[in-house]
């Protein structure tokens, strides 16, 4: 079965300051992936996602993700992170034949001045 | 915005009773997926309808039901609510020809359940 970790709670950056989270999966095959943020009281929002190809992934605001099969990641990263960019973050897996996706339990990032 | 519209937005009720979550899709987008997001348990996926039909299942209670309707929107229905109930369930939409895991699926904004 599937499953997603995402080891870090809460992460605290300055603004401007680099931004990596960190994804792990657990799945036999090449898994899909995918990255989604909620802002507080809003839905998920999709970032980016990964098939197949190219392991680095380009999505919206300025994020890009790595998949490394080696190591059963797919880490987020920012290089230059925003005040708006204060959300909850969540990695998740889908697979083939399977319909549904299943979430990590979540990173929140708090952004400082 | 989505284009996922998810009514009511809170919605506060008491133990023993029944409610219904309505869910309205993307345009076009035939697949309508439900989760559920708690502290304890955090995003599950409930069930998937495609096209008027049940397509996957997750863990989804007994008392949950959901259906999807001719003009695609989706309500989810939980009865005999239990404290243990109240979250945030979110509808999800997605496109393409069977529903498959690769679609994007795009999120409503959710709807707040509190049991008291």
């Amino acid at each position: 079965a599937q499953s997603v970790t995402q080891p870090d709670i809460h992460i605290t950056v300055s603004e401007g300051a680099s931004l990596e989270l960190r994804c792990n999966y657990s799945y036999g095959a090449t898994p899909y992936l995918f990255w989604y943020v909620q802002s507080p009281g809003q839905g998920l929002q999709l970032l980016l996602k990964y098939f197949s190809g190219d392991t680095l992934v380009q999505g919206i605001k300025g994020f890009e993700a790595e998949f490394k099969r080696s190591q059963s990641s797919f880490n987020l990263r920012k290089p230059s992170v925003h005040w708006s960019d204060a959300a909850e973050y969540f990695c998740a897996v889908g697979r083939t034949g399977a319909n549904n996706l299943f979430f990590g339990t979540g990173t929140r990032l708090t952004v400082i001045p | 915005d989505s284009g996922v519209t998810q009514t009511p937005k809170h919605l506060i009720t008491a133990t023993g009773q029944r409610v219904t979550l309505r869910c309205s899709p993307r345009s076009g987008d035939l697949s309508v997926y439900w989760y559920q997001q708690s502290l304890d348990q955090g995003l599950q996926f409930l069930i998937q309808y495609y096209n008027g039909e049940e397509r996957a299942k997750g863990n989804i209670l007994e008392r949950f039901s959901a259906q999807q309707f001719p003009d695609l929107h989706s309500e989810l229905n939980l009865s005999s609510l239990e404290l243990g109930d109240s979250a945030l369930y979110f509808c999800a939409s997605s496109g393409g020809l069977a529903g498959s895991s690769t679609d994007t699926q795009y999120f409503g904004p959710g709807t707040r359940l509190t049991v008291l």
